[in-house]
């Protein structure tokens, strides 16, 4: 089966401790982005990676760290220094030149 | 900047046909894309159409787009029950080599027995 998948699905976590939320992709495509979701918002950008080994900030990119070293990995570590962390967060990833994006089925992070 | 909007809610009636709209302001726009999102779920494509093209028709999915009013619109015909969601409707916009998504608040549609 083909797909992107993200664990865990729940995530709970205490204020001050780093988080990692994992992505993986068996689709051979070449960029991947994660996105945050609030209640009542879009989807906002966090960051993307166009090519393994390369990543680029998107809007919100402040508290979050990522990595790209494997093409079918692109895990993203909320750090201590994201405010207001509790969120969902989808990761999505597309063929290189394409348009369209395709989603996993994302993780919920609560921290208290 | 990217501005794409959508009304919030929408309701209907099983069998009647949803409507659900959407403007956007950057006119370099060259993707426009429907997702749809189920509870404490990912997003789904459902369809997208090219800048160049005034209507896309999919079973029971049409899509519109005015590129002169910047105005979106996904008609679901016999909408059902299944069809309550939330959907999103975003934009592609090609700069710096990257195809990013600009999304809306997404529209969450009520579909009532």
């Amino acid at each position: 089966d083909g797909g992107i998948t993200q664990s865990p699905k729940y995530l709970f976590r205490k204020e001050g401790q780093n988080v990692t939320l994992s992505c993986e992709q068996n689709l051979n495509h070449d960029a991947m982005y994660w996105y945050r979701q609030d209640p009542g918002q879009g989807l906002r950008l966090i960051y993307y990676s166009q090519i393994v080994n390369d990543f680029q900030k998107g809007d919100i990119a402040e508290g979050y760290s990522v990595s790209r070293e494997k093409k079918e990995s692109f895990p993203l570590t909320v750090t201590s220094a994201q405010k207001n962390p509790t969120a969902f967060y989808l990761c999505a990833s597309s063929r290189q030149g394409a348009n369209e994006q395709y989603f996993g089925p994302g993780t919920r992070l609560t921290v208290t | 900047g990217e501005d794409v909007e959508q009304s919030l809610f929408l309701s209907v009636r099983e069998g009647d046909s949803s409507v659900i709209n959407c403007t956007y302001t950057d006119s370099s726009s060259t993707y426009l894309y429907w997702y749809k999102q189920e509870p404490g779920a990912g997003l789904q494509l459902l369809t997208y159409i090219f800048s160049n093209m005034d209507m896309k028709q999919d079973q029971r999915l049409t899509v519109l787009l005015n590129k002169k009013d910047k105005h979106l619109s996904l008609r679901i015909a016999d909408t059902q029950t299944g069809d309550s969601a939330i959907y999103f409707c975003a934009e592609s916009i090609r700069a710096t080599g990257a195809n990013n998504l600009f999304f809306g608040t997404g529209t969450r549609l009520t579909v009532i027995p």
